[in-house]
């Protein structure tokens, strides 16, 4: 089952305008990531955000994170038309035995940049 | 180009067929995880080997058989694969740190069809 909801589900935007999507989530985490993914290739790691963090940034990321409402959002800024493609939010919840990390992911929100 | 290969990139077999998806990294990382993704769905986790060794598996069926020879090698056998397996299969790779935050670093993804 999905940890992660991400909204909205599309975003269709015009270059140069902010791109903002929000992710929600059901229980405790140690961290929530955000990934890229282009249209047919694998996901690109974007930022993470520690539990204890509340905003971090990346360059024209920003990563907000609300554990009291268990949210999360990332905004783009200044968007090009190279940022079109699916973002998804990860969460971290469980501590598991062995090395790694088990992530669920959202559903993604699918951003268009139009030029 | 992503620092984590997976080989091939597309893949055409029956369902009595056997074949094997191929996953190597370079990074030194100590744990390495396979994902299964539907069109415009997000990836849900299959299998997590930490140290090569099977740590994780999300109740996948035995006709996914995954195989960690070395620390840079991931294999996932398969056979006897139904039509419904039709889906991208991601490898990723972490550092492994135990009990640590790490970002995962995705292949492309091998996009497998069950004719």
């Amino acid at each position: 089952s999905q940890q992660g909801e991400e909204d909205p589900q599309a975003l269709s935007i015009q270059e140069g305008e902010n791109a903002t999507m929000n992710c929600s989530y059901k229980t405790s985490i140690n961290n929530l990531q955000w990934y890229r993914q282009n249209s047919g290739r694998g996901l690109v790691h974007l930022i993470l955000i520690r539990s204890n963090e509340r905003e971090k940034h990346s360059g024209r990321l920003r990563v907000t994170l609300d554990t009291s409402k268990k949210s999360s959002s990332l905004l783009i800024t200044a968007s090009r038309a190279a940022d079109t493609a699916s973002y998804f939010c990860a969460t971290d919840a469980v501590r598991i035995k062995a090395a790694g990390n088990k992530l669920t992911f959202g559903g993604g929100t699918r951003v268009l940049v139009k030029p | 180009d992503t620092e984590v290969t997976q080989t091939p990139k597309h893949l055409v077999m029956g369902m009595t067929n056997k074949k094997s998806l191929k996953c190597e990294q370079h990074m030194g990382h100590r744990a390495m995880y396979w994902y299964k993704q539907k069109a415009k769905k997000p990836p849900e986790l299959m299998f997590v080997y930490s140290y090569e060794k099977l740590s994780i598996n999300e109740s996948v069926p035995s006709r996914f058989s995954p195989e960690c020879p070395n620390s840079s090698l991931l294999n996932l056998h398969l056979h006897a694969l139904q039509p419904e397996d039709s889906a991208l299969y991601l490898c990723a790779s972490s550092q492994g740190l135990r009990g640590s935050n790490q970002p995962q670093h995705f292949g492309d993804g091998t996009r497998l069809s069950i004719l």
